[in-house]
């Protein structure tokens, strides 16, 4: 969707080295969220934000950390890659807290090697 | 805490057939429903939703989904599929803000 973009679409990176995938939205949405996509699993959430500087804890929020000092902007963190991290990342923006439903980006595919 | 199950992880379907996507959620209290579509190498797009109101929702691509209280099912229903149905759908339920999604289902139609 032209309103979120995802950055980079693919990476390779070595077990051990920290990762930062970046979202970038246009819209103005006030929530931000972290999921990750693997098969049998649907999309599960890593992090999630409700606002600048305001983040929580997702269902598989280990290994992660996230950050979002602008509204437009939310990053996540990996802070030491490991391969059960390779999998397709996916941000999604919301404009309400509830019933509204999500925009989603394009989705990083992340290997860890 | 909300889960979702979608029944059929792969439905093989003719050209021109209906399909029915199976989703059960866990709770019996108000929720907010949803159902998502991925094509290959993309990200998910909102088919419909249901918030409130009629059962029967309507959405993009001629789907349609019936919510089921009593049996918690929100089930997705085409009455004749095209090729380019062919994708992931995604059900999900939301649960104080967040989404929680369903393991998938692949549809695959045939000619």
């Amino acid at each position: 969707d032209a309103g979120i973009t995802q950055s980079p679409r693919h990476k390779v990176t070595e077990t051990g080295t920290p990762v930062t995938l970046r979202c970038h939205q246009t819209e103005n949405h006030r929530y931000m969220y972290w999921y990750r996509q693997d098969p049998g699993h649907g999309l599960r959430l890593i992090h999630y934000s409700y606002g600048v500087k305001d983040t929580d804890k997702g269902e598989v929020s280990d290994g992660y950390s996230v950050s979002r000092s602008k509204t437009e902007d939310f990053l996540l963190t990996l802070e030491s890659a490991t391969s059960s991290q390779t999998s397709v990342y996916f941000c999604a923006i919301s404009e309400d807290w509830d019933g509204y439903g999500y925009t989603f980006g394009s989705g990083t595919r992340l290997t860890v090697v | 805490a909300q889960s979702v199950t979608q029944l059929d992880s792969q439905v093989p379907v003719f050209e021109e057939a209906p399909v029915e996507l199976r989703c059960n959620y866990s709770s019996s209290v108000s929720v907010y429903l949803f159902w998502y579509v991925q094509y290959p190498n993309q990200g998910l797009q909102l088919l419909l939703k249901y918030l409130s109101g009629s059962t029967l929702v309507k959405g993009i691509n001629g789907f349609e989904a019936e919510f089921n209280k009593s049996q918690t099912s929100f089930h997705l229903r085409k009455p004749s599929v095209h090729i380019s149905d062919t994708a992931e759908y995604f059900c999900a339920v939301s649960e104080t803000g967040k989404l929680i999604f369903g393991q998938g289902t692949e549809l695959s139609v045939k000619p």
